[in-house]
């Protein structure tokens, strides 16, 4: 059983660039939430995916976006890159929307200069 | 809105001791809590978790209680070890069914 893979893990854009990070989900999982970690806090939740739709979003801007695949995994695109993006971006998954917890992987550390 | 907050951003325990994490919840609506361990470069490590319906779970040398009163959850850690040194965050799984976490709580264990 492989467990929540994320990628790049390490990047970095310049302020006003778009980027997209990748996520792979636990076998049998259906459910991915996306969170980002400023330094020193804890996760803010961003938003979910369950069986491809967006399944509730927490209190960040639209140009944050995300899909789900048929295989479940994931991508989370940032258009317009501000410095305050800078943070680690965290990937868990679940099944049926977290009834039974969530799975993380390691997170992509972005910095935006 | 749903909140999480620990009582303490630091502890430091001798090796061997018992450490105790406290955490304070918001939402009396949420019915799921998880204590996740996440240790420097690396996502968030399952510990333990309670459902709403008890008040105490242990798990090998962690025990989670909940007092639903007070809205107040702790992780207790039997015989502290070097290993477990890292920062321990609990999190709250409310009716948004999203995890909402706090700010979390820097266990250092001294030799």
């Amino acid at each position: 059983e492989t467990g929540v893979t994320q990628s790049p893990t390490h990047l970095i854009k310049t302020r006003g660039q778009q980027v997209t990070l990748r996520c792979s989900s636990q076998s049998g999982h259906n459910t991915v939430s996306w969170y980002q970690q400023a330094l020193g806090q804890g996760p803010q939740f961003i938003f979910q995916y369950y069986r491809e739709e967006e399944n509730g979003r927490g209190n960040f801007p639209p140009r944050f976006s995300g899909l789900q695949f048929p295989n479940y995994s994931s991508e989370l695109n940032v258009n317009a890159l501000e410095l305050d993006d800078s943070a680690l971006y965290l990937c868990a998954s679940s099944l049926d929307r977290g009834l039974h917890g969530y799975t993380f992987g390691s997170g992509t550390r972005l910095t935006v200069v | 809105g749903e909140s999480v907050g620990l009582h303490l951003p630091t502890l430091s325990v001798q090796e061997g001791d018992n450490s105790i994490i406290n955490c304070a919840y918001s939402n009396s609506a949420s019915d799921y809590f998880i204590w996740y361990k996440q240790e420097s470069g690396k996502g968030p490590q399952f510990i333990i978790d309670i459902r709403s319906n008890m008040d105490k779970r242990q798990g090998q040398r962690v025990t989670v209680l909940l007092n639903k009163t007070v809205k107040h959850l702790s992780l207790q850690i039997a015989a502290t070890q070097p290993g477990d040194s890292a920062v321990y965050f609990c999190a709250e799984f409310g009716v948004s069914r999203q995890l909402t976490f706090g700010s979390g709580t820097q266990l250092t264990v001294l030799p």
